[in-house]
């Protein structure tokens, strides 16, 4: 069957430490790989967007790898602030499915806490 | 406008009755999106829009449910005779349609069936 598994549901860490964010999927073929952020109450904000043929982007403080042999991608927070603090979903476009839909993973809850 | 704008915010209905939900999205974004998050899940592929054509239904859960676009924008999710499991958040999302980049999602529609 199809799955996308998030690392974990919660994760905690320190002000100014790097967060790493796991996604991994199974019986999915991605065109590309995307990160979203979703705050409680609203709806989920694109961050960024990586494809299949691509390693490695960056924004910011933030980094996005995508492995297509292990079927996964890491999602980084390099320095991060309590303000980074949210839900973090990943998402995925199937090349066998409808242009555009995309599938989610349930997300990681993380909390960087001062 | 400049964001995806959902109506309403919150919904209580009885079991039984039809609600309509309102997506907005934003001018020139030719896809659209339906999702519904229910808590502790993922979002959950309802329906997509190019245009005022619905090329992916799949996802809808039942006959219960529909919705439709009109003049290439705002849409409408309706849902007949509702019943307790369709309560949840319901996102609406709009792209360019291409795989530029990301989604904008609505804040969502919170339905709570009583």
């Amino acid at each position: 069957s199809q799955k996308i598994e998030q690392n974990s549901e919660a994760l905690n860490i320190q002000e100014g430490k790097t967060a790493t964010l796991t996604c991994n999927y199974t019986n999915y073929s991605p065109a590309y790989l995307q990160w979203y952020r979703q705050d409680p109450g609203r709806g989920p904000v694109f961050l960024l967007l990586i494809r299949e043929n691509e390693k490695e982007k960056r924004k910011e403080r933030l980094k996005v790898t995508f492995d297509t042999t292990l079927k996964q991608s890491l999602f980084h927070i390099t320095a991060s602030q309590p303000a980074d603090s949210a839900t973090y979903l990943c998402a995925l476009e199937d090349r066998g499915s409808t242009l555009g839909r995309l599938y989610f993973g349930r997300g990681t809850q993380l909390t960087v806490w001062p | 406008g400049a964001g995806v704008s959902q109506s309403p915010s919150n919904k209580v209905t009885e079991k039984g009755k039809d609600v309509e939900l309102r997506c907005d999205p934003i001018s020139g974004h030719t896809a659209l999106y339906w999702y519904r998050q229910s808590l502790g899940q993922g979002l959950e592929f309802l329906i997509y829009f190019q245009g005022n054509s619905a090329p992916d239904k799949s996802g809808l859960p039942s006959d219960r449910f529909s919705a439709e676009r009109t003049g290439g924008s705002v849409s409408t999710l309706t849902i007949q005779r509702t019943q307790q499991e369709d309560s949840a958040v319901y996102l609406c999302a709009s792209s360019l349609g291409q795989r530029l980049g990301g989604y904008t999602f609505g804040s969502g529609t919170r339905l709570t069936v009583v």
